[in-house]
């Protein structure tokens, strides 16, 4: 099993849509939480850390669920320039190493 | 915000030709720096962990004579792809953290192609 499993997607939204997606993480002693993006053949870059009572930046809503084991994103207001692979990122356990998730690619259509 | 640059962006050579890395962490000091491999439509995978001054711990099933890494300061870790081969063609991307509760920096990435 993946440490860290997304839908691969692609979602397919219009301008304005909310759109949202998860991921499952294998490793129960995980302790830290992110949502990072890529865009074609570029590098990651950090979107958001996830905390365990959920956090919201601007128009993005980041959820934990520890219980089961996944965390979710959920993008309002969808606009263009979102259009990107969204990788869920967790640490392994108590080890500062991350594990990435293959991505959910989303693309916001005019 | 973190900047961490990586060098050169872009690198095809012959099959046979060591190539080197450079990641370099622009705007503060990196403690530890990773380094990662990502093939097409597949997650990042990391391959070492390099902490300043120290030998680089390999992750299973990396060849540590095969992928050299050097963190001799603490803002420069090096990669160096020895005798490249075709199948070492790969998008090679490093990252560099601060303190251990900072979220990780990623350089903009080697595309390597190996012919």
């Amino acid at each position: 099993r993946k440490e860290v499993e997304q839908d691969p997607g692609p979602f397919n939204v219009p301008e304005g849509a909310t759109v949202a997606f998860n991921c499952t993480y294998s490793n129960s002693a995980s302790q830290s939480f992110f949502w990072y993006r890529q865009d074609c053949r570029k590098e990651p870059k950090l979107l958001m850390s996830v905390y365990s009572s959920g956090n919201e930046d601007g128009r993005f809503t980041a959820q934990l669920n520890r219980a089961s084991q996944y965390i979710s994103l959920l993008i309002r207001d969808s606009k263009l320039s979102d259009s990107a692979t969204y990788l869920c990122v967790v640490n392994r356990g108590n080890d500062y190493k991350l594990s990435f998730g293959a991505g959910t690619t989303v693309t916001v259509r005019a | 915000g973190a900047v961490v640059s990586q060098h050169p962006s872009w690198v095809i050579c012959k099959s046979g030709t060591s190539v080197k890395i450079e990641c370099r962490s622009l705007d503060f000091q990196a403690t530890t720096m990773f380094w990662y491999r990502q093939f097409p439509k597949q997650s990042l995978m990391l391959m070492a962990t390099s902490n300043e001054g120290s030998k680089a711990t390999y992750e299973q099933g990396v060849e540590k004579d095969k992928f050299l890494i050097n963190h001799a300061s603490l803002t420069l870790s090096t990669l160096t792809v020895t005798s490249a081969h075709p199948e070492d063609s790969s998008f090679y991307i490093c990252s560099a953290r601060g303190f251990s509760n900072q979220p990780q920096h990623f350089g903009d990435g080697t595309r390597l192609s190996i012919l």
